[in-house]
């Protein structure tokens, strides 16, 4: 059974970097059939899709985003990371990793919390 | 703003049958699957349905989806207390090249 784990700090400053780890276990991040992404949910909010990776390379990201995030692979490790730069509080969310093809993610991390803050 | 619009709520009785909607735009649901997830209160979204209409194992068939051109449905018949909960739509969207949302349906079940 797949299984994904978010894991980094839990409380970043404004105009830091966010920065989180995916790790994958109970299979291969190295396929080539799916994506691996971000998707973030503010406090009492939706949900929103910050960016992928696919076949360790190509990547996307949202736009409105700014291009602010960037999404890498560690096959070795079976990891995929985000950072997301000059952080400010609408960053506050809850960050969940989740396996993907386009827009139907089938496995997703329980999640874990960010807050933006001094 | 969300590129997939939902009501915002939604609700019925135990044993009725609810419809959820979705709409879209040809660069998204006009082109492409729509999956629908469902979230409980402090955990991570499950898929509920993907493909317009499939459901992953373990899905009951009271739950189903459509679509028809640029809209989507989720319909949840013998309505229970246990899927009152808030559900997503979601599909890619080709202009945008990106993975995108509806903003949320909290149904109550009353």
């Amino acid at each position: 059974q797949m299984q994904l784990q978010e894991s980094g700090p839990g409380l970043v400053k404004p105009s830091e970097t966010l920065s989180l780890t995916c790790t994958v276990s109970g299979g291969s991040i190295s396929s080539s059939t799916y994506y691996w992404g971000w998707i973030r949910q503010p406090p009492g909010k939706g949900l929103e899709w910050i960016g992928s990776i696919y076949y360790s390379v190509n990547t996307f990201h949202n736009p409105s985003l700014n291009r602010r995030g960037t999404i890498s692979v560690d096959t070795s490790k079976n990891q995929f990371s985000l950072n997301l730069r000059s952080v400010t509080a609408a960053d506050t969310a809850v960050y969940y990793c989740v396996r993907h093809v386009l827009g139907q993610g089938d496995y997703w991390g329980q999640g874990t919390l960010v807050t933006v803050s001094s | 703003q969300s590129v997939l619009t939902q009501s915002p709520s939604a609700s019925g009785t135990p044993g009725q049958r609810v419809t959820i909607s979705c709409s879209g735009s040809s660069s998204n649901i006009g082109s492409n699957t729509v999956n629908w997830y469902h979230q409980l209160p402090g955990t991570a979204p499950k898929l509920l349905i993907y493909s317009d209409s499939q459901r992953p194992s373990g899905v009951p068939d009271r739950i189903s989806g459509s679509k028809s051109g640029t809209s989507a449905s989720l319909a949840i018949s013998g309505l229970q207390p246990e899927d009152e909960a808030d559900y997503y739509c979601a599909t890619w969207d080709d202009s945008l090249n990106a993975w995108v949302f509806g903003g949320g349906t909290k149904l109550t079940v009353l």
